[in-house]
């Protein structure tokens, strides 16, 4: 049981170039989500998903793109890669939208824009 | 607005000694607390999670209380141990909303 996991774990971008951050769980959760975290900053949502073939957006959702085409995959696209988009990237998962015991988050995926 | 404050920012305490990190918050209605820890370069872990009707929950050596009147939650830890350096982090949901308010979180670090 791996939970949720996330690829790449680091990556550097140039500006402007585009790039998907990979998530799956293999919990059968409904419930997925993205969150960025900047220094100082508590984790603010980007995305979110209540089940396959439906999304919505969280807090930051620009410059940023989501499908939910399985119940274990959830992707993260970025279409034009900004420096403001360097940060610390997790992708949560749970039974239910405000989570309980279940919300699991993967490990993240270090992002440099530059 | 739905906001979640935790104090102090940082802690550094000797090996074996106790700590309380403390967390306010606003969010509205009220659905439940929880707490995670978060160690450097990986992803937050759930610790504790308590409802309205919950004021106290453990585990291990980490004792979370909660006063739903005063929007108050502490985490106390006890014994502490190197291991427990880390950031920990305060996270609310309210019934109805989409989503969970995060605190920036309290890094903690443990010196032998």
């Amino acid at each position: 049981n791996a939970g949720v996991t996330q690829t790449p774990k680091f990556q550097v971008l140039k500006t402007g170039q585009s790039m998907t951050l990979q998530c799956a769980q293999d919990m059968n959760h409904e419930y997925m989500s993205w969150y960025r975290q900047d220094p100082g900053m508590g984790l603010r949502l980007i995305h979110y998903s209540v089940g396959a073939g439906i999304t919505d957006q969280g807090e930051v959702p620009n410059g940023y793109n989501v499908s939910r085409s399985t119940t274990e995959d959830f992707p993260l696209r970025l279409l034009s890669a900004a420096p403001s988009q360097t940060s610390v990237y997790f992708c949560a998962s749970s039974y239910s939208i405000t989570g309980g015991v279940s919300y699991t988050f993967g490990s993240g995926t270090r992002l440099t824009v530059v | 607005k739905n906001q979640v404050e935790q104090s102090p920012q940082s802690l550094i305490i000797l090996e074996g000694k106790n700590c309380t990190l403390q967390c306010n918050y606003t969010v509205s209605p009220f659905s439940n607390l929880r707490w995670y820890k978060q160690d450097t370069g990986r992803g937050p872990v759930s610790l504790t999670i308590m409802t309205f009707s919950e004021n106290t929950k453990s585990n291990g050596r980490y004792t979370a209380t909660l006063d739903a009147d005063t929007k108050q939650s502490s985490l106390h830890i006890t014994a502490s141990q190197l291991s427990d350096s880390a950031s920990y982090i305060c996270v609310v949901s309210a019934r109805g909303f989409q989503k969970l308010v995060f605190g920036t979180g309290t890094r903690l670090l443990v010196s032998p």
